[in-house]
């Protein structure tokens, strides 16, 4: 079955420095999405990316935060200079169409020290 | 803008019984998605079961139902003959029929245990 690819599971960076997560959704997908859970609270919606463009973002996703799909498989989300608080559990997915369903990836866990 | 609530942070009930958790949403959208996703402590967000708004008819996945109020924005899981493997955070989550490119809104999770 496919499913959506998250790499790394755990990164730990130090406060400040930049950080890139990646995620490969299901080849046939059109939408893609970005999502954090500060540990114990809720699923939040970051940015969604459509047609090689942002389609949607949330007062979250400020000039700290990019996205990028560099070469039609990967889509990245970059921290540019992380924060203690940017430490949370961040889910990207992915979707064919906007009513069909959603598929997360398993996650990464980034800790910022 | 929507928003979901889950008024219950925490619910235990013993294997093979059955529980409810509870979700209400609020919106002025008419076409819409709601959906339950369980998270294990693996913390893969795996969906369980979903509505669509204009379907009058209640969603069953095997042993997982739901009751759909439309009217009262209320939208409950029901979990029949629990099992361990179901214990879990449940999120109810809303997605809008418009203009909102697939994004869900989530509520803040029901910690689900199920004991022997």
């Amino acid at each position: 079955e496919p499913e959506v690819t998250q790499t790394p599971s755990h990164q730990v960076t130090q406060m400040g420095q930049e950080v890139i997560l990646r995620c490969v959704p299901i080849s046939n997908h059109l939408y893609f999405y970005w999502y954090r859970q500060i540990l114990g609270q809720k699923v939040e919606f970051l940015v969604s990316f459509y047609n090689n463009e942002i389609s949607e973002k949330s007062e979250i996703f400020d000039d700290q935060f990019s996205v990028e799909r560099p070469d039609g498989s990967n889509f990245t989300l970059k921290i540019r200079s992380t924060k203690l608080e940017d430490s949370a559990m961040y889910f990207c997915a992915s979707r064919q169409g906007l009513n069909t369903e959603a598929f997360f990836g398993q996650g990464t866990r980034l800790t910022v020290v | 803008a929507q928003t979901v609530t889950q008024s219950q942070p925490e619910m235990s009930v013993q294997e093979a019984e059955t529980v409810t958790l509870s979700c209400t949403y609020d919106t002025s959208e008419s076409n819409y998605y709601l959906f339950w996703y369980k998270q294990p402590p693996s913390r893969q967000m795996i969906l369980v079961i979903r509505q669509e708004a204009y379907k009058q008819q209640n969603a069953t996945e095997n042993r997982f139902s739901v009751n759909f109020q439309k009217a009262a924005k209320s939208f409950s899981l029901k979990i029949s003959d629990s099992q361990l493997g179901d214990t879990a955070m449940y999120f109810c989550a809303f997605k809008g029929g418009g203009t909102s490119y697939g994004k869900l809104t989530f509520g803040q999770g029901t910690i689900l245990t199920v004991h022997p």
